[in-house]
């Protein structure tokens, strides 16, 4: 089936650095998502992306985190700078359209702020 | 508050048995999906059922939804080791697909 890809699969970095995480999605999907799940944790919300622009973020998203997809590659979340609390796994889903269709999530990748 | 719950936090059974996760959730809903995540991968969607629909099957997966006592069920019949996994429902919220995830139920195939 469709897969959406993420990269890197690990990071670790120091606090107070940036990062990038990206997300290849599904290729004629329109939304795209980042979510995050702290171990032992349920999967959050964080932000969607639709048509060049975020349409809707939690607060989980801080001032510190964007995201973007330029010229149609890569779905990027940058957080910058990192806190020990950004540690988590953060998962990148992409679909077709909104509401009622199946969202493809990628395997996630593990992020440790030290 | 979460918007969506499974009711257990572990399960166990034997290969060939069959399984029933729970969830509840606290708002009108237009619909809910089930979720499997295995160890390692990220969340893949077994089933969506509509708010109108009372019952949906995938093979061996059958999920209910009960409007009124906002609650629904993923049962697997004759499981399988490769259905060892954790299982979570989830709602929309907002307007933009955003979705909410319960916990997850964790659950173990034993052959």
């Amino acid at each position: 089936g469709p897969k959406v890809l993420q990269i890197p699969s690990h990071q670790i970095i120091d606090m107070g650095q940036m990062v990038t995480l990206n997300c290849d999605p599904v290729s004629n999907h329109l939304y795209f998502y980042w979510y995050k799940q702290i171990l032992g944790q349920q999967m959050e919300f964080l932000v969607n992306f639709y048509n060049g622009k975020v349409m809707e973020k939690s607060k989980l998203f801080k001032d510190q985190f964007s995201v973007e997809r330029p010229d149609g590659s890569y779905f990027t979340l940058k957080i910058q700078p990192t806190a020990l609390e950004d540690s988590a796994v953060y998962f990148c889903a992409s679909s077709p359209r909104d509401w009622g269709y199946e969202q493809y999530f990628g395997p996630g990748t593990r992020l440790t702020v030290l | 508050s979460q918007l969506a719950e499974e009711n257990l936090w572990a399960l166990s059974v034997h290969e060939g048995e069959s399984v029933t996760v729970n969830c509840s959730y606290k708002t009108s809903i237009t619909a809910l999906q089930w979720y499997r995540q295995k160890s390692g991968e990220g969340p893949a969607q077994l089933i969506l059922i509509r708010s109108n629909e009372r019952e949906k099957r995938n093979g061996r997966l059958r999920a209910t939804l009960d409007t009124s006592s906002q609650s629904s069920s993923l049962s697997i019949t004759a499981t399988r080791c490769e259905d060892t996994a954790v299982y979570f429902c989830a709602t929309p919220g907002g307007s933009n697909a955003k979705l909410t995830f319960g916990k997850g139920t964790k659950l173990s195939v034993k052959s």
